[in-house]
């Protein structure tokens, strides 16, 4: 898998956008870029994937630099149950030719009132 | 329609003991992944079932096993349990096909608390 690096935590007042960075300097140019959250005490939950191209949907935008190498997560009105970490995850191809997600220790957002 | 549903939610164990923790996929999912998550890192990839079959394994022992059924419902057991086995213990269900086009995504469950004494 792509290494990918996350700073370990993160605050964002409540109603603001939270900006989340991820470096990913050793994606290869077919894989994406896949992003989770695990709430406290709960199983990790799908937010959002990109290849190239910008994505949004219901829950957070994902901004993809040019080269690929970088990215970052938006969550643009942050609510205070977004408090949670958040995993940038590059899947990477096993010997098996499938792929499972490898976590790394992500980033704690803190979003306060 | 149900999510990923792992049973027990908790569970206390001593060492030497084996455990057998069991999940039942999203519906619609064939494939069933393992994951194990001490406190405060995030979640480590033990393995991969399709088709009855391990089709993939992370870096544990061959004290972890596993099996699916043919309802795609899967087990984990873990024997000769170790102080070290304390942590949440995830399942994550997906559609093989999916993944053929490039789709990573998986449905979590919410997990299994497993204390080791």
């Amino acid at each position: 898998d792509a290494k990918t690096t996350q700073p370990p935590s993160m605050d964002c007042a409540e109603g603001r956008a939270a900006n989340l960075p991820c470096n990913h300097s050793t994606i290869s140019g077919n894989e994406y870029v896949y992003w989770y959250r695990q709430i406290h005490s709960q199983g990790p939950q799908y937010i959002i994937h990109g290849l190239k191209n910008n994505e949004t949907n219901e829950m957070a935008s994902l901004i993809i630099t040019e080269d690929r190498k970088s990215s970052t997560l938006i969550l643009p009105h942050a609510t205070l149950r977004d408090t949670a970490v958040y995993y940038c995850i590059v899947p990477g191809v096993m010997n098996s030719g499938y792929s499972t997600l490898t976590f790394g220790k992500g980033t704690m957002l803190l979003v306060s009132p | 329609d149900a999510g990923v549903t792992q049973s027990p939610t908790h569970l206390i164990k001593t060492r030497g003991q084996q455990v057998t923790l069991r999940c039942s996929p999203k519906s619609g999912h064939d494939t069933v992944s393992w994951y194990q998550q001490a406190l405060g890192q995030g979640p480590q990839f033990i393995f991969q079932y399709y088709e009855e079959e391990e089709r993939q394994r992370g870096n544990f022992p061959d004290r972890f096993s596993g099996h699916q059924f043919p309802n795609y419902s899967s087990e984990l057991n873990v024997n000769a349990l170790l102080l070290g086995d304390s942590a949440l213990y995830l399942c994550a269900s997906s559609f093989t096909k999916l993944i053929y086009r490039g789709y990573y995504e998986q449905y979590f469950g919410p997990g299994t608390r497993l204390t080791v004494t």
